[in-house]
């Protein structure tokens, strides 16, 4: 069966520094992959999906993430954190079938000015 | 962006009670979902919905949990006798098409507290 692993539960980092957040998955084939972002009160937002092609995805509010298949790992990057990216990150991945989404359970990210 | 609107924002509930969350999905949306988070777990999948019909579920979703979509608009939870456990963050979720690429657009939650 499919499983995301999220080694972070607590990442803390300074404004204005880069971060990067882990992400490891179990899948048989060709990963459908997805990081979501929940701030307090917010529901998930999508922050980027990768499917197949490149595997340096580009996201909204200027997050990327790589897909390295070698590693089985999808991790989040931005290169500068801003304090509104204070919230919990959550990676998923597309079952092998059916539509349903299996999380990883998600890293919260402190933001410190 | 539209939006997934779920109401009420939070719930509580004596055990045994019953409840029902309720959901709008995206109009145009034909896919709607279920996932629940226990505080401090996982999010997890409970139920997909298509064509009035359940067409997929976990094994959370045993018999004290159904989904209605009433009318053309609405998509509901109910829980017929809660339990202490029930109490987590249930969020919604409805897409387009259901293709495995399709993007999941989720509600802010109800937050269920079962007392």
């Amino acid at each position: 069966a499919q499983s995301v692993t999220q080694p972070d539960i607590h990442i803390t980092v300074s404004e204005g520094a880069s971060l990067e957040l882990r992400c490891n998955y179990s899948y048989g084939a060709t990963p459908y992959l997805f990081w979501y972002v929940q701030s307090p009160g917010q529901g998930l937002q999508l922050l980027l999906k990768y499917f197949s092609g490149d595997t340096l995805v580009q996201g909204i509010k200027g997050f990327e993430a790589e897909f390295k298949r070698s590693q089985s790992s999808f991790n989040l990057r931005k290169p500068s954190v801003h304090w509104s990216d204070a919230a919990e990150y959550f990676c998923a991945v597309r079952a092998e079938y059916g539509n349903k989404l299996v999380f990883g359970a998600g890293t919260i990210l402190r933001v410190k000015s | 962006e539209p939006e997934v609107t779920q109401t009420p924002s939070h719930q509580v509930t004596q055990m045994g009670q019953e409840v029902i969350l309720r959901c709008v999905p995206i109009s145009n949306h034909l896919y709607f979902y279920w996932y629940r988070q226990i505080l401090g777990q996982k999010v997890e999948f409970l139920v997909s919905f298509y064509n009035n019909e359940i067409s997929e579920k976990s094994e959370i979703f045993d018999d004290q949990f159904s989904v209605e979509r009433p009318d053309g608009s609405n998509f509901t939870l109910k829980i017929r006798s809660t339990k202490l456990e029930d109490s987590a963050m249930y969020f919604c979720a409805s897409s387009g098409v259901g293709g495995a690429n399709e993007k999941l657009f989720f509600g802010s939650g109800t937050q269920l507290s079962v007392l």
